[in-house]
């Protein structure tokens, strides 16, 4: 069976500091990628999408990348962090075309 | 983009149905609507998802209107753990080969004994 894996599963980081996240799928071959963002007491917000290795799409401008360096892994990245990027991040894959979304359990970031 | 309308909150006694309802009166023909569930500091958790035919799985099951401007998703038998914010999605990415699901503000379930 399928599974996601995301890390870590809470990080407390300054302001200015870089970041990277990563989430690995098992089980499956070539899905689609999401990173998702939900901010306290709001709806989640996909941020980057990806339908293969080093294809990333953007939904939001904002001050994070996403990379693809492998069919399963997907990575949230940031050079310099600010106080809004606080939030629970989420990953999430599926199979091609218009299938199921399956999400890890998240990484709440909080900034300092 | 199709939006979704739901109640805000909804109780249900444990052990009797629960009822989700969910308005999305501007769906196109090719949009799936799709029920997800978060549990308090988890990722949301697929629960099932249709086109135009009712849908049952072990989860739950889907009730889409003839004309798909509404559907209700029904648990069965709630127990206390199904106490989450459920979120009814249209699926708006057309024809493309990725989802794109936007998740609004949800029904806050609460089952109680």
């Amino acid at each position: 069976s399928q599974t996601i894996h995301q890390w870590p599963a809470t990080l407390v980081q300054p302001v200015g500091s870089p970041l990277s996240l990563e989430c690995t799928v098992e089980g499956t071959s070539n899905p689609n990628l999401y990173w998702y963002r939900q901010a306290a007491g709001r709806g989640l917000q996909l941020l980057f999408y990806s339908v293969g290795i080093g294809q990333i799409s953007s939904e939001v401008p904002q001050n994070l990348s996403a990379s693809r360096p492998q069919d399963r892994q997907f990575i949230l990245s940031s050079k310099k962090l600010l106080l809004s990027d606080s939030g629970f991040y989420l990953c999430a894959w599926s199979e091609q075309g218009h299938q199921p979304q399956h999400f890890g359990d998240g990484t709440r970031l909080s900034i300092l | 983009d199709a939006k979704t309308t739901q109640p805000p909150s909804m109780d249900c006694a444990e052990g009797r149905a629960a009822n989700l309802p969910c308005n999305h009166s501007t769906i196109s023909g090719n949009e799936y609507v799709y029920w997800y569930r978060q549990i308090h500091s988890q990722g949301p958790q697929y629960i099932i998802h249709g086109l135009k035919n009712n849908e049952t799985n072990e989860m739950a099951s889907l009730i889409i209107t003839e004309d798909r401007k509404s559907s209700t998703l029904i648990l069965p038998h709630a127990t206390l753990r199904d106490t989450a914010v459920y979120y009814c999605i249209v699926d708006n990415a057309g024809g493309t080969s990725y989802g794109k699901l936007t998740f609004g503000q949800g029904t806050i379930l609460t089952v109680h004994p």
